[in-house]
């Protein structure tokens, strides 16, 4: 089975630059999350999708976060304009719908901001 | 929500058993406990859930007393494979409410 997809693996901006991850989740998983992961600390979440839908966004810095999962597959999460404690890595997971544990993660993308 | 509270490092010689306890004495009648494992530069990894008493798979042991107020990782024989951060996190896993809540976790690292 592939597992949760993830790109870039690495990327360095500066800031008040815009960036943009990509998640690609496992075939049949209708719910996606993208949790941030700064240095030391656990994953934070930032938004819950299901299917093409925001199930949870109350955590994302709508002012220069966003993310969207138009065909309820993929989804991008964008970061404009960058600050530097924006550092971090930004993690997706995806789980079947009703499953309440047991996510999976991808690897994620290293975002340092400089 | 149900604050967790676990050590934040601990460190073991390869071989022993390793029990890392997590506390969480506002946990709710339909909250269940789950541990998570991660590597460096990797996402988290599912390890075990219960509810109560102890469950046991391939990987891991998990001990929850009767006032579930707390519970305990217990890991078999480790290596130096299993040095890796471990978050316990508790959610009602009927709804999906607060199983989404990582704290800052548990640093083991296996010694040789």
């Amino acid at each position: 089975e592939a597992g949760v997809a993830q790109s870039p693996r690495y990327k360095i901006i500066e800031k008040r630059q815009s960036v943009a991850f990509w998640c690609n989740p496992i075939s049949g998983h209708a719910t996606l999350y993208w949790y941030q992961q700064i240095l030391g600390q656990g994953p934070k979440l930032l938004i819950q999708f299901q299917n093409n839908g925001v199930v949870d966004d109350s955590q994302l810095p709508k002012d220069r976060f966003s993310a969207e999962r138009l065909k309820g597959v993929d989804s991008t999460l964008k970061i404009q304009p960058a600050k530097l404690e924006d550092s971090a890595v930004y993690l997706c997971a995806s789980s079947f719908i009703g499953q309440y544990y047991g996510y999976t993660f991808g690897s994620g993308t290293r975002l340092t901001v400089v | 929500l149900a604050k967790t509270t676990q050590p934040i490092s601990m460190d073991s010689y390869e071989g022993q058993e390793v029990n890392i306890t997590c506390s969480h004495n506002n946990i709710a009648t339909n909250d269940y406990i789950t541990w998570y494992q991660q590597f460096p530069s990797q996402g988290p990894r599912f390890i075990i859930q219960g509810y109560k008493t102890k469950v046991t798979n391939e990987v891991a042991s998990l001990f929850i007393p009767a006032d579930r107020k707390s519970s305990t990782l217990s890991l078999p024989r480790v290596s130096l494979s299993d040095t890796a951060v471990y978050y316990c996190l508790v959610g009602d896993s009927q709804t999906g409410a607060n199983n989404l809540f990582f704290g800052t976790g548990t640093r083991l690292t296996v010694i040789p």
